[in-house]
């Protein structure tokens, strides 16, 4: 079956520091894959997504993530964090029934 | 443009009520889906329509039901609301089929006492 792994529940950076959130999927075919964003008592934004061609995907708010097929990741990515990124982070596949297989969330603090 | 409106936003019920969700998706937008989102953890997949259609259902037991209307809107029912029925649920809309740019509402905040 599918699924999807983020490693660290939680990830805190500084203010301006670089933010790095894990993902990994398993899948037997070529996957869709996306990162959505959820503010505190709202409803999930998609950031980004990947379903084909290139392999760095830039989304909303300055993140861009990475497909890499050899290592079966799509690590989202910011070079300078804001106070007003601290959300939860969920990356999510699609299977082959075109429904989200979701990761368990990454929650993001942003230190001043 | 409107976005997907969910109602009611939040809600109170007790063990063996009855509830129902209901969705509006953007206009245009002819697929809902449904998840659970558990306090701490990722949304989990409950049902796909599309054009009236269901066209997927997560691993979820019979008490939970939903339909799609003639204007796309969507209902979610669940019977004798168990404790671990407490969650958000959330609705997004879709233009497409396949689903493949899911837009979510804010969610329905279930509670069961």
């Amino acid at each position: 079956a599918q699924s999807v792994t983020q490693l660290g529940s939680h990830v805190s950076v500084s203010e301006g520091a670089l933010v790095l959130l894990r993902c990994n999927y398993s899948s037997s075919v070529p996957p869709y894959l996306f990162w959505y964003v959820q503010y505190p008592n709202q409803g999930l934004q998609l950031l980004l997504k990947y379903t084909t061609g290139a392999t760095l995907v830039k989304g909303i708010n300055g993140f861009e993530a990475e497909f890499k097929k050899s290592e079966t990741s799509f690590h989202l990515t910011k070079p300078s964090a804001h106070m007003s990124d601290a959300a939860e982070y969920f990356c999510a596949s699609m299977d082959s029934n075109y429904q989200l297989i979701w990761g368990a969330g990454t929650k993001l603090i942003i230190k001043p | 443009d409107a976005g997907v409106t969910q109602s009611p936003t939040h809600l109170i019920k007790t063990r063996g009520q009855h509830v129902t969700l209901r969705c509006s998706p953007i206009s245009g937008h002819k697929s809902v889906s449904w998840y659970q989102q558990v306090l701490g953890q990722g949304p989990q997949f409950i049902f796909q329509y599309y054009e009236k259609e269901e066209r997927g259902r997560g691993n979820f037991p019979d008490r939970f039901s939903a339909r799609q209307f003639p204007n796309y809107s969507s209902e979610l029912n669940v019977n004798a609301l168990l404790l671990g029925d407490s969650a958000l649920y959330l609705c997004a809309s879709s233009p497409l089929d396949p689903f493949l740019e899911a837009f979510f509402g804010q969610g329905t905040r279930l509670t069961v006492v």
